[in-house]
Protein backbone atom coordinates (compact mmCIF):
# COMPACT_ATOMS: atom_id res chain seq x y z
CA UNK A 1 0.00 0.00 0.00
CA UNK A 2 1.61 3.11 -1.23
CA UNK A 3 1.81 6.23 0.61
CA UNK A 4 0.44 9.33 -1.22
CA UNK A 5 2.67 11.31 -3.00
CA UNK A 6 3.60 14.93 -2.29
CA UNK A 7 6.38 17.43 -2.55
CA UNK A 8 8.96 17.30 0.70
CA UNK A 9 8.88 21.17 0.96
CA UNK A 10 7.29 24.35 -0.69
CA UNK A 11 7.50 27.84 0.63
CA UNK A 12 5.89 31.33 0.20
CA UNK A 13 6.43 34.91 1.35
CA UNK A 14 4.29 36.41 3.49
CA UNK A 15 1.10 37.70 2.08
CA UNK A 16 1.31 35.08 -0.68
CA UNK A 17 -0.72 32.08 -2.06
CA UNK A 18 0.83 28.46 -2.00
CA UNK A 19 -0.69 25.48 -3.35
CA UNK A 20 0.79 21.86 -1.91
CA UNK A 21 -0.33 18.72 -4.27
CA UNK A 22 -1.36 15.27 -3.29
CA UNK A 23 -1.08 12.77 -5.75
CA UNK A 24 -2.32 8.95 -5.52
CA UNK A 25 -5.75 9.98 -3.77
CA UNK A 26 -8.83 7.80 -4.53
CA UNK A 27 -11.23 8.09 -7.02
CA UNK A 28 -13.51 5.20 -6.11
CA UNK A 29 -17.07 6.53 -5.72
CA UNK A 30 -17.84 5.42 -2.19
CA UNK A 31 -13.90 7.16 -1.08
CA UNK A 32 -14.20 10.22 -3.86
CA UNK A 33 -14.43 13.12 -1.49
CA UNK A 34 -12.53 11.58 1.57
CA UNK A 35 -9.83 14.04 1.35
CA UNK A 36 -8.54 15.59 4.20
CA UNK A 37 -5.08 17.48 5.07
CA UNK A 38 -3.34 18.15 8.58
CA UNK A 39 -1.24 20.65 9.97
CA UNK A 40 1.61 19.31 11.93
CA UNK A 41 3.87 21.43 14.00
CA UNK A 42 6.18 19.31 15.48
CA UNK A 43 5.65 18.10 19.39
CA UNK A 44 2.40 18.78 19.15
CA UNK A 45 -0.69 17.19 17.86
CA UNK A 46 -1.74 16.94 14.20
CA UNK A 47 -4.61 19.34 13.94
CA UNK A 48 -7.53 18.65 11.04
CA UNK A 49 -7.13 21.80 8.51
CA UNK A 50 -9.68 20.31 5.58
CA UNK A 51 -11.78 17.82 5.41
CA UNK A 52 -14.19 16.02 2.71
CA UNK A 53 -11.76 18.07 0.15
CA UNK A 54 -12.40 21.50 0.72
CA UNK A 55 -14.85 21.66 4.05
CA UNK A 56 -12.94 23.37 7.00
CA UNK A 57 -13.56 22.87 10.75
CA UNK A 58 -14.79 25.51 12.92
CA UNK A 59 -11.68 27.73 13.76
CA UNK A 60 -9.64 26.78 10.58
CA UNK A 61 -9.73 30.12 8.69
CA UNK A 62 -10.82 30.73 4.96
CA UNK A 63 -7.60 31.15 3.84
CA UNK A 64 -7.15 27.36 3.89
CA UNK A 65 -9.08 26.11 0.37
CA UNK A 66 -8.70 22.53 -1.11
CA UNK A 67 -9.92 21.16 -4.49
CA UNK A 68 -9.54 17.70 -6.40
CA UNK A 69 -9.36 16.51 -10.18
CA UNK A 70 -8.78 12.87 -10.64
CA UNK A 71 -6.54 11.32 -8.36
CA UNK A 72 -4.66 14.82 -7.41
CA UNK A 73 -5.73 16.39 -4.39
CA UNK A 74 -4.53 20.41 -3.47
CA UNK A 75 -4.07 22.53 -0.33
CA UNK A 76 -3.87 26.31 -1.10
CA UNK A 77 -3.30 28.86 1.71
CA UNK A 78 -3.68 32.42 0.30
CA UNK A 79 -2.76 35.34 2.48
CA UNK A 80 0.52 33.33 4.16
CA UNK A 81 0.97 34.30 7.84
CA UNK A 82 3.85 32.96 9.85
CA UNK A 83 2.27 30.72 11.88
CA UNK A 84 1.29 28.74 8.82
CA UNK A 85 4.84 27.28 9.10
CA UNK A 86 4.46 23.58 9.63
CA UNK A 87 3.95 20.21 7.68
CA UNK A 88 1.23 19.32 5.81
CA UNK A 89 -0.04 16.03 4.98
CA UNK A 90 -3.02 14.59 3.05
CA UNK A 91 -4.76 11.59 3.27
CA UNK A 92 -7.24 9.71 1.28
CA UNK A 93 -9.31 6.38 2.18
CA UNK A 94 -9.35 3.17 0.43
CA UNK A 95 -11.58 0.66 1.09
CA UNK A 96 -11.88 1.20 4.70
CA UNK A 97 -7.91 2.03 4.85
CA UNK A 98 -6.46 5.31 5.54
CA UNK A 99 -3.21 6.33 2.96
CA UNK A 100 -1.72 9.24 4.36
CA UNK A 101 0.90 11.60 2.37
CA UNK A 102 4.60 12.20 2.99
CA UNK A 103 4.32 15.47 4.22
CA UNK A 104 5.10 19.01 2.81
CA UNK A 105 7.29 21.33 5.09
CA UNK A 106 5.64 24.52 4.52
CA UNK A 107 8.27 27.41 4.93
CA UNK A 108 7.00 31.19 5.48
CA UNK A 109 10.08 32.93 4.28
CA UNK B 1 -14.85 19.22 23.32
CA UNK B 2 -13.77 15.86 23.60
CA UNK B 3 -10.29 15.14 25.09
CA UNK B 4 -7.82 12.68 24.33
CA UNK B 5 -4.83 11.06 26.07
CA UNK B 6 -2.49 8.57 25.52
CA UNK B 7 -0.68 6.40 28.21
CA UNK B 8 1.66 3.51 28.10
CA UNK B 9 5.40 2.40 28.75
CA UNK B 10 7.70 4.58 27.25
CA UNK B 11 10.13 1.65 26.51
CA UNK B 12 9.68 -1.70 25.09
CA UNK B 13 12.17 -4.36 24.32
CA UNK B 14 12.08 -6.23 21.46
CA UNK B 15 10.40 -8.63 20.75
CA UNK B 16 7.76 -7.74 23.36
CA UNK B 17 4.29 -6.80 23.03
CA UNK B 18 3.36 -2.67 22.78
CA UNK B 19 0.27 -2.20 24.95
CA UNK B 20 -0.79 1.68 24.66
CA UNK B 21 -4.35 2.65 26.27
CA UNK B 22 -6.28 6.10 25.40
CA UNK B 23 -7.97 7.53 27.36
CA UNK B 24 -11.25 9.89 26.15
CA UNK B 25 -13.00 12.34 28.33
CA UNK B 26 -16.29 11.03 27.39
CA UNK B 27 -17.72 7.29 27.01
CA UNK B 28 -17.86 8.47 23.13
CA UNK B 29 -15.39 5.21 22.28
CA UNK B 30 -18.62 2.70 23.12
CA UNK B 31 -21.80 4.79 21.80
CA UNK B 32 -22.42 7.53 18.91
CA UNK B 33 -21.13 7.28 15.16
CA UNK B 34 -17.34 7.38 15.37
CA UNK B 35 -14.42 5.67 14.51
CA UNK B 36 -11.06 5.34 16.60
CA UNK B 37 -7.74 5.60 14.94
CA UNK B 38 -4.18 5.30 15.99
CA UNK B 39 -1.73 7.05 13.78
CA UNK B 40 2.19 7.07 14.60
CA UNK B 41 5.24 9.13 13.96
CA UNK B 42 8.85 7.64 13.49
CA UNK B 43 11.74 10.51 14.39
CA UNK B 44 12.69 12.67 11.54
CA UNK B 45 9.42 10.25 9.22
CA UNK B 46 5.63 11.31 8.05
CA UNK B 47 2.53 9.95 10.01
CA UNK B 48 1.68 6.52 9.32
CA UNK B 49 -1.85 5.17 10.01
CA UNK B 50 -2.13 2.09 12.17
CA UNK B 51 -5.97 1.10 11.79
CA UNK B 52 -9.25 2.32 13.45
CA UNK B 53 -11.73 0.89 15.06
CA UNK B 54 -15.77 1.53 15.06
CA UNK B 55 -17.97 2.03 18.08
CA UNK B 56 -19.46 -1.48 17.40
CA UNK B 57 -15.57 -2.89 17.50
CA UNK B 58 -15.22 -3.60 14.05
CA UNK B 59 -11.80 -2.84 12.83
CA UNK B 60 -9.21 -1.98 9.82
CA UNK B 61 -5.70 -2.39 9.56
CA UNK B 62 -2.88 -1.07 7.96
CA UNK B 63 -1.83 -4.17 5.87
CA UNK B 64 2.02 -3.38 6.74
CA UNK B 65 0.94 -3.97 9.97
CA UNK B 66 -2.17 -6.78 9.44
CA UNK B 67 -1.29 -9.86 11.99
CA UNK B 68 1.01 -7.97 14.46
CA UNK B 69 -1.35 -5.29 16.01
CA UNK B 70 -5.07 -5.04 17.45
CA UNK B 71 -7.02 -2.16 18.24
CA UNK B 72 -10.10 -2.89 20.88
CA UNK B 73 -11.91 -0.75 23.37
CA UNK B 74 -10.19 -0.69 26.70
CA UNK B 75 -10.74 -1.79 30.33
CA UNK B 76 -13.53 0.82 30.77
CA UNK B 77 -16.08 2.85 28.65
CA UNK B 78 -13.73 5.73 28.13
CA UNK B 79 -11.02 3.58 26.78
CA UNK B 80 -8.98 2.76 24.13
CA UNK B 81 -5.96 -0.13 23.40
CA UNK B 82 -3.48 -0.62 21.01
CA UNK B 83 -1.85 -3.64 20.95
CA UNK B 84 1.52 -4.46 18.67
CA UNK B 85 3.41 -7.91 19.18
CA UNK B 86 6.83 -8.59 17.79
CA UNK B 87 8.29 -4.95 17.98
CA UNK B 88 11.93 -4.13 16.30
CA UNK B 89 13.15 -1.31 16.82
CA UNK B 90 11.53 0.33 13.46
CA UNK B 91 8.44 0.58 15.86
CA UNK B 92 9.91 3.03 17.41
CA UNK B 93 7.52 6.32 16.85
CA UNK B 94 5.44 8.71 18.83
CA UNK B 95 1.60 7.46 18.95
CA UNK B 96 -1.28 8.97 18.86
CA UNK B 97 -5.22 8.15 19.05
CA UNK B 98 -7.73 10.24 17.19
CA UNK B 99 -11.20 10.36 16.80
CA UNK B 100 -12.84 10.54 13.45
CA UNK B 101 -16.74 11.08 12.75
CA UNK B 102 -18.64 8.68 10.56
CA UNK B 103 -18.93 10.37 7.37
CA UNK B 104 -16.02 13.01 7.34
CA UNK B 105 -13.59 10.96 6.43
CA UNK B 106 -10.75 12.53 9.01
CA UNK B 107 -9.77 12.73 12.39
CA UNK B 108 -10.80 15.85 14.25
CA UNK B 109 -9.39 15.12 17.65
CA UNK B 110 -5.98 14.06 18.57
CA UNK B 111 -4.03 13.16 21.57
CA UNK B 112 -1.32 14.52 22.28
CA UNK B 113 0.78 11.46 21.36
CA UNK B 114 3.44 9.40 24.14
CA UNK B 115 6.97 8.52 22.86
CA UNK B 116 7.57 4.58 22.58
CA UNK B 117 11.13 3.55 22.11
CA UNK B 118 11.84 -0.14 21.16
CA UNK B 119 15.29 -0.95 22.06
CA UNK B 120 16.62 -3.62 24.12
Amino acid sequence: QSALTQPPSASGSPGQSVTISCTGVSTDAGDYNYVSWYQHHPGKAPKLTLYEVNKRPAGVPARFSGSKSGNVASLTVSGLQAEDEAYYYCTSYTGGNKLFGGGTKLTVL
Amino acid sequence: QVQLQESGPGLVRPPETLSLTCNVSDDSVSRGRYYWHWVRQPAGKGLEWIGRMYTTGTANYNPSLMGRVTIARGASANQLSLKLTSVTAADTAVYYCARETAGWGACEFWGQGTLVTASS
